[in-house]
């Protein structure tokens, strides 16, 4: 069973507007911790944000925040003031205490950011 | 921020022909590394969990014989494509956490390897 997923496969938005870029994921431990990652086409990973599953606030780092809604598990990333270089894909991924700490990736959402 | 770096990022190879992929942490220890492999437009899979000193654990339909990790310090893991064929052309990366990570211990990466095997 998918543990994370990303129905967006592709995404426009213009250039200063904001996007939501959707996750839900599928788990059964308590402790957990939700990352969204960028990745250009050069293939770097670039980590953009972390939401803990006992994290009370919704976490936000600059123009990125996370809409966590835990009781539908629920982990949208939300890109405010959208730039021409924020055309990348985006990957949602979870990391599972019960899981050893590996990093599981969703298919990810290809983000265009039009002039 | 911590650095992993992962070398080299682009190789060919010919098809029977065996390579190997170094990942490093520059900065910090790691007693686990994994290795994922992305083909085109798609996402990242996990192939296996490095450990220190001990066995790789292999994900379910990776073939341990053809991705041979070998994890022989805090800092070094290496993967190798033994009898490489067209079919393992891909991008491998590898990713790292401090020692003692934590489920909120953002998972560095390297900066991922096309090989391609013709």
């Amino acid at each position: 069973a998918q543990k994370i997923t990303q129905t967006q496969p592709g995404m426009f938005v213009q250039e200063k507007e904001a996007v939501t870029l959707d996750c839900t994921y599928d788990t059964s431990d308590p402790s957990y911790g939700l990352f969204w990652y960028k990745q250009p086409s050069s293939g770097e990973m670039i980590f953009l944000i972390y939401q803990g599953s006992y994290d009370q606030q919704n976490a936000t780092e600059g123009r990125y925040s996370l809409n966590f809604q835990k009781a539908r598990k629920s982990a949208n990333l939300v890109i405010s003031a959208s730039q021409l270089g924020d055309s990348a894909m985006y990957f949602c991924a979870m990391r599972e205490v019960s899981g050893g700490f590996k990093t599981i990736f969703g298919a990810g959402t290809r983000l265009f950011v039009k002039a | 921020g911590a650095v992993v770096s992962q070398h080299p990022s682009r190789v060919i190879c010919k098809s029977g022909t065996s390579v190997k992929i170094e990942c490093r942490s520059l900065d910090f220890q790691a007693t686990t590394m994994f290795w994922y492999r992305q083909f085109p437009k798609q996402s990242l899979m996990l192939m296996a969990t490095s450990n220190e000193g001990s066995k790789a654990t292999y994900e379910q339909g990776v073939e341990k014989d053809k991705f041979l990790i070998n994890h022989a310090s805090l800092t070094l893991s290496t993967l190798t494509v033994t009898s490489a064929h067209p079919e393992d052309s891909s991008f491998y990366i590898c990713s790292a956490s401090p020692q003692g990570g934590a489920i909120n211990n953002e998972a560095f990466f390297g900066q991922g390897t096309r090989l391609t095997v013709v």
